[in-house]
């Protein structure tokens, strides 16, 4: 069945320290691959895509993903974690499977503590 | 900006009450959705639709109904609701199907 795990319910960095958080997916093709965030009391906010091409992609907030097809993965990256990124990470991807379908990660939570 | 605005942040309601939640979209969306969020679950898609009057069941649309009567808005619907109704509930519109959805604050509906 597809799906999609992240393996961390939740991480804690120091702040400045780099954060990377884990996104595999079950899938025979390749889908297309989001990271959302969602701050307290908030909707999600689209931090990056990737669709094709360039493996490695630039999002919002310093946040980049790399792409891996040998591994399913789509992992989420940011060099130097700032107070504000404290907030719930959610992997996403569409699946076309005779139509589209989008399936959700169960989310990870960041903590930064000073 | 897209915005998508859902009318309620918080709600309380009584078992068995009909509830509705209310979300419009500024942006011209073919596409809406409504996902319920409870921890360690993510997202679950209850309903979408694609176009006005049109809808499509989702992972978990039981005790749930949906309305789309125009473009920008979509309604969710709890006919009878109930305890295992409380959660948070996530209106969303996007451009295509397999394009970037954006997403509503969000409605925390408890259930007593």
């Amino acid at each position: 069945a597809q799906s999609v795990t992240q393996p961390d319910i939740h991480i804690t960095v120091s702040e400045g320290a780099s954060l990377e958080l884990r996104c595999n997916y079950s899938y025979g093709a390749t889908p297309y691959l989001f990271w959302y965030v969602q701050s307290p009391g908030q909707g999600l906010q689209l931090l990056l895509k990737y669709f094709s091409g360039d493996t490695l992609v630039q999002g919002i907030k310093g946040f980049e993903a790399e792409f891996k097809r040998s591994q399913s993965s789509f992992n989420l990256r940011k060099p130097s974690v700032h107070w504000s990124d404290a907030a719930e990470y959610f992997c996403a991807v569409v699946l076309n499977t005779g139509g589209f379908k989008t399936i959700f990660g169960a989310g990870t939570r960041l903590f930064v503590k000073a | 900006d897209v915005k998508v605005t859902q009318s309620s942040r918080y709600l309380v309601k009584r078992t068995g009450e009909k509830v509705f939640l209310e979300c419009v979209q500024d942006m011209d969306h073919e596409n809406m959705f409504w996902y319920r969020q409870d921890p360690g679950l993510g997202l679950r898609l209850i309903y979408f639709s694609y176009d006005v009057k049109m809808k499509e069941k989702g992972d978990i649309p039981e005790g749930y109904s949906v309305s789309r009567e125009k473009k920008e808005r979509f309604s969710l619907i709890l006919e009878s609701a109930s305890t295992n109704q409380t959660s948070m509930y996530l209106c969303a519109s996007s451009p295509g199907l397999n394009t970037e959805a954006f997403f509503g604050q969000g409605t925390r509906l408890t259930v007593v």
